[in-house]
């Protein structure tokens, strides 16, 4: 079955500590996203890339770095400058030059701090 | 930008219909998303709004007026199961082809026996 696949679904980070949340989808998407979701807000955007080799940052990139390598594949990085990590992370991917192109999402991963 | 207006919070009772409005403040419009989001979970695209008017499929209907910059979702029937958070997300102009979107904060709908 198609679909974005998003682990680990819950990932604890200490002080100081870069952490990696993996994306991939086979849905042979172009355009993949990471949203940050905290309690009671909307999707904030953090990056976006549109194809391999090529991303562009959103609203709240400071503190995070993605790769994209392949298509299939989209993975973000927390690195230790980002002072407040604590959210629920996700992933999303879309395919371009539709009508709607509405996005699909991954189950997402729940980051702590230790 | 954009400004995505949505209520915090609202509850209905089993088998009632209860409507969910958003109002958004932009400098163009490309288009309306409404998605469905249970706690933990992945959001999962309900609707699509480009032109006025309502558009029904099932339970849920979906209604856009762009010259009062207002939408609301329209959930019949109400069940258990529909107890969740409701996102409202514009599609941004700005970004070209790359067609972002902006999301409101969510409606956290609760429905009750």
């Amino acid at each position: 079955d198609g679909g974005i696949t998003q682990s680990p679904k819950y990932l604890f980070r200490k002080e100081g500590q870069n952490v990696t949340l993996s994306c991939e989808q086979n849905l042979n998407h172009d355009a993949m996203y990471w949203y940050r979701q905290d309690p009671g807000q909307g999707l904030r955007l953090i990056y976006y890339s549109q194809i391999v080799n090529d991303f562009q940052k959103g609203d709240i990139a400071e503190g995070y770095s993605v790769s994209r390598e392949k298509k299939e594949s989209f993975p973000l990085t927390v690195t230790s400058a980002q002072k407040n990590p604590t959210a629920f992370y996700l992933c999303a991917s879309r395919m371009t030059g539709t009508t709607n192109e509405k996005l699909f999402f991954g189950s997402g991963t729940q980051l702590s701090v230790l | 930008g954009q400004n995505i207006d949505q209520p915090t919070e609202m509850t209905a009772t089993e088998g009632a219909i209860v409507q969910i409005n958003c109002t958004y403040q932009t400098s163009g419009f490309n288009g309306l998303f409404w998605y469905q989001q249970h706690a933990g979970e992945a959001p999962t695209f309900l609707s699509y709004n480009v032109l006025d008017g309502l558009e029904e499929k099932g339970r849920f209907s979906s209604f856009l007026s762009r010259s009062k910059g207002y939408s609301y979702l329209l959930l019949k029937e109400l069940q258990m199961k529909d107890s969740a958070s409701y996102l409202c997300a514009v599609r941004d102009p700005r970004s070209g082809s790359a067609r972002q979107l902006t999301f409101g904060s969510g409606t956290q709908l609760t429905v009750l026996p």
